[in-house]
């Protein structure tokens, strides 16, 4: 089982570009969540993805966007970037609430840099 | 609205000595609590859950917690902490079902002396 699984391990950007992150969660899994961790923080909800459609948002503005592909895999979207979005990105899945895969598993991150 | 809070973002131990790492939780509905541990440019990883089973949960590499209602805590501990437990420990609550979303505290930073 190769785990919650994301690309790339790292990212530098220029402000104002736009950037895409990708994460397959562990097998078995069909919902995922994407965090945004800065520098000395904990992580902060972003959203989750289940059936390919947004279940839940944080307070995030619209420049945050996802998608969920058929296979469960999922993808955030960054436009317009600040420097305020430097940050360790975080993806994590879970399987069907009230079943053994009902616990939230976290990939190893994409560190995005924004110059 | 839930959220947890940790107190001390930096805790020192003594190698071998108790590792306390404290965790107080505020949530309208019973909840759901994690401590996830982070080393260094890694991600999170799970130590253990409460999911209104037992109120004494283990973990792994010796971690346990204790969910006491009365107090709203859920407090990390392990009797004898070894040099690989220096890591970020963060606390993390959510509610049962559905499609929610997991908060975090803010973390606690183990330091462990030699």
């Amino acid at each position: 089982d190769a785990g919650v699984t994301q690309s790339p391990t790292h990212l530098i950007k220029t402000r104002g570009q736009q950037v895409t992150l990708r994460c397959s969660p562990k097998s078995g899994h069909d919902t995922v969540s994407w965090y945004q961790q800065a520098l000395g923080q904990g992580p902060q909800f972003i959203f989750q993805y289940y059936e390919e459609e947004e279940r839940q948002r944080g307070n995030f503005p619209d420049r945050f966007s996802g998608h969920q592909f058929p296979n469960y895999s999922s993808e955030l979207n960054v436009n317009a970037l600040l420097l305020g979005d430097s940050a360790l990105y975080l993806c994590a899945s879970r399987g069907l609430a009230g079943t053994s895969t009902d616990t939230q598993y976290f990939g190893p991150g994409t560190r995005l840099t924004v110059l | 609205a839930q959220s947890v809070t940790q107190l001390g973002s930096h805790v020192s131990v003594s190698e071998g000595a108790l590792v306390l790492l404290r965790c107080n939780y505020s949530s309208s509905v019973p909840p759901y609590l994690f401590w996830y541990v982070q080393y260094p440019n890694q991600g999170l990883q799970l130590l253990l859950k409460y999911t209104s089973a037992a109120t004494l949960v283990k973990g792994i590499n010796g971690f346990e917690a204790e969910f006491k209602k009365s107090e709203t805590s859920f407090h990390l501990t392990k009797p004898s902490a070894h040099m690989s437990d220096a890591a970020e420990y963060f606390c993390a609550v959510t509610f049962s079902g559905g499609y929610q979303k997991v908060t975090f505290g803010t973390g606690t930073k183990l330091q462990v002396i030699p």
